[in-house]
């Protein structure tokens, strides 16, 4: 296993496309989430998945953004319309139910809205 | 609403010597303290966690301090090592999620 995987690492798009972001965790992780993370900042939750549920989604998350998780396994996350606020790195991470809920991230997508 | 807070941007620490990294937090309901570590062009890697149940964790080098009173939790590196350059991330838990800080850059210097 090589751990949480993300692609594209880097995407250039101009104002009002739309970007796609997709996130393959640890197979044996039940858990995954997405976070965002802007310039010296730390990383900001935007939502994460039970399996296939998401169970919830921050304030953050505008109705131009859509994730999912068929199947439970991969996750996709979508902005429709971008914005140069949507300029951002974003983390994907999973984990396992249980103790610290110690989370795993992947080394993140970063997009650049022009 | 900043619920966790790491007020020094960055720290410089000579090889050898011992790095203390802060972090403040507000809400009474955090059960779990997470530090992370992050490299240029990696996501953040777990380091050391601590249950709001307990006062000290040891790993290795690195030592967690929770203050509950203080609202306060402190991270120790012993002896630090050039490698152990890179920005260190204070988070807590609530509920299922984590709320990080903004993060502290350090720099050990050989």
């Amino acid at each position: 296993d090589t751990g949480v995987s993300q692609d594209p690492r880097h995407k250039i798009t101009k104002r009002g496309q739309n970007v796609t972001f997709r996130c393959d965790p640890i197979s044996e992780h039940n858990r995954l989430y997405w976070y965002r993370q802007t310039l010296g900042q730390g990383p900001e939750f935007l939502t994460y998945f039970q399996n296939e549920a998401q169970l919830e989604k921050s304030r953050l998350l505008s109705d131009r953004f859509s994730a999912e998780r068929p199947k439970g396994s991969f996750s996709t996350l979508e902005i429709q319309r971008t914005e140069q606020g949507d300029s951002a790195m974003y983390l994907c991470a999973s984990s396992l139910h249980s103790g610290a809920n110690v989370l795993t991230f992947g080394a993140g997508s970063r997009l650049t809205v022009l | 609403d900043q619920q966790v807070k790491q007020n020094s941007p960055s720290l410089s620490v000579q090889e050898g010597r011992i790095s203390i990294l802060n972090c403040d937090y507000t809400n009474s309901m955090f059960d779990y303290f997470l530090w992370y570590k992050k490299y240029p062009a990696e996501g953040p890697t777990f380091l050391i966690s601590i249950s709001s149940i307990k006062d000290k964790n040891e790993d290795g080098r690195f030592t967690v301090f929770l203050n509950k009173s203080a609202k306060h939790l402190s991270l120790h590196i012993v002896p630090s090592q050039p490698g152990d350059s890179a920005v260190y991330f204070c988070a807590a838990r609530y509920g299922n999620k984590l709320v990080f800080g903004a993060g502290t850059i350090l720099r050990v210097k050989s």
